[in-house]
């Protein structure tokens, strides 16, 4: 089965630009989370959804960031407008379960690395 | 206070020795699970083990376990027999609930990471 898969891999823009990022969860996987990476802050959760539903965007860092899951198998994180601080990694990662117990493990994709000059 | 202390921010072993990386953590949640990941230089996030808190048995997935001692907050992955493809960055990651918080949803929270580097 594929795994997660996320696009683009790699994207440049310049400060000021409105950046999509997308992402296919795991076939079957009712949850799906948004992280960000950094040599400063390491990985940090953004958001996550259930059944397509935000359940807590509280790590959003501002107004610029939004995301959305318009059906099971699609969800994009939008950054409008881009700045230098937003370079980053970006991770999608999907899970069956998110309910407290063995089957919670989120599966991760592959990355998009975003450089905003 | 950090949530999960990865002390060792580089750690070297010889291919073919078993080796620790520590973790450490920090929850008041009764119901909580402990993650490991593997990130190697390709970039990708690769899961590894998974500990419960109510497991009564220390987790294993082939060559990585996970030495579990939960009075002392602590959950190790060891791995046996190293390979130079165990070359990566790990992390440590807990999921609790958030409740002791006074939040309502489950997290999942990194630590920092320990750089691996198995030596031929």
């Amino acid at each position: 089965d594929a795994g997660v898969i996320q696009s683009p891999r790699h994207e440049v823009t310049e400060m000021g630009q409105e950046v999509t990022l997308r992402c296919k969860p795991i076939s079957g996987h009712d949850y799906l989370f948004w992280y960000r990476q950094t040599m400063m802050r390491g990985l940090e959760l953004l958001i996550y959804f259930n059944n397509n539903v935000p359940i807590d965007d509280s790590g959003m860092p501002e107004d610029r960031f939004s995301a959305k899951m318009p059906n099971a198998s699609f969800s994009t994180l939008k950054i409008q407008p881009s700045e230098p601080r937003d370079s980053a990694v970006y991770f999608c990662a999907s899970s069956l379960y998110w309910t407290g117990g063995a089957g919670d493990t989120q599966y991760f994709g592959p990355g998009t690395r975003l450089t905003v000059l | 206070a950090q949530k999960i202390t990865q002390t060792q921010p580089g750690m070297f072993v010889q291919e073919k020795e078993a080796v620790t990386l520590d973790c450490t953590y920090d929850t008041s949640d009764p119901s909580y699970g402990l993650f490991w990941y593997k990130q190697p230089s390709s970039g990708e996030m690769i899961f590894l083990i998974y500990q419960g808190s109510y497991d009564q048995q220390n987790a294993t997935e082939g060559r990585y376990s996970l030495n579990f001692q939960k009075a002392r907050k602590s959950a190790n992955l060891v791995i046996s027999a190293s390979q130079l493809g165990d070359s990566a960055m790990y992390f440590c990651a807990m999921r609790e609930s958030g409740l002791g918080s006074g939040g309502s949803n489950y997290k999942l929270t990194f630590g920092k990471g320990t750089l691996l580097t198995v030596n031929p």
